[in-house]
């Protein structure tokens, strides 16, 4: 069974751009999160999605970041317009049910570098 | 709030002796504890858990870690460590009163020397 993927898996930005990073989430799993871990800090969640509806998006630093998750699949975390600080880790993680005891599995992660 | 220490950025052990790596917590209700290793260049891939019952869990890898109630802790552990266990590792929480959102650790960087 294949695991959450992420892609790209290595992105290098130009202050001002956009970027794009997707996720594919494991097979069956209705709930996909967003965390990073930027400079080095602590990993910090972002959002979460249960099917295509966004449940908790507390963690979204501004409004340069848009999640989207169309038809509850795939998921999409647009960057617009990228600042020096968003360099970092992005992972996606998906899970099959929303408990809190429910393991939570983790992508590659995509690396943003903005330069 | 919740929040999860992890009182050492990182630890060294030479091969073939036991490895600790520390976690404490701190959480308003009942916590769901997890810890998670990340591998040079890799994702974050699931270890173990503690949810209810035992208060020793084990994980992969021949991983285990210890749920300390009254100390509110949950140290990973492993017998025997090997170089390939030289790696990233973050402790988390969950609680469901916080939105099931996992709170992460800083992450301790183990060095396992041979």
């Amino acid at each position: 069974e294949a695991g959450v993927t992420q892609f790209p898996s290595h992105s290098v930005i130009e202050k001002g751009q956009t970027v794009t990073l997707r996720c594919d989430p494991i097979s069956g799993h209705d709930n996909l999160y967003w965390y990073r871990r930027v400079m080095g800090k602590e990993i910090k969640f972002l959002l979460h999605f249960v099917k295509e509806s966004k449940q908790d998006e507390s963690g979204m630093p501004n409004n340069r970041f848009l999640a989207e998750r169309t038809g509850g699949t795939y998921s999409t975390l647009k960057v617009q317009p990228a600042e020096l600080e968003d360099s970092g880790v992005y992972f996606c993680a998906s899970s099959q049910v929303v408990h809190s005891g429910n393991t939570i599995y983790f992508g590659e992660g995509s690396w943003l570098t903005v330069v | 709030a919740q929040s999860v220490a992890q009182p050492e950025d990182q630890v060294n052990v030479a091969e073939g002796n036991p490895l600790t790596v520390k976690c404490t917590y701190s959480v308003s209700g009942n916590p769901y504890l997890f810890w998670y290793v990340q591998y040079p260049n890799r994702g974050l891939q699931f270890l173990l858990k503690y949810i209810t019952g035992d208060n020793l869990v084990k994980g992969s890898y021949g991983f285990e870690a210890e749920f300390n109630k009254s100390q509110t802790s949950f140290h990973l552990k492993k017998p025997s460590a090997l170089v390939s266990d030289s790696a990233l590792y973050f402790c988390a929480v969950r609680v469901s009163a916080a939105g099931n959102k996992l709170t992460f650790g800083g992450g301790t960087r183990v060095l396992v020397k041979p």
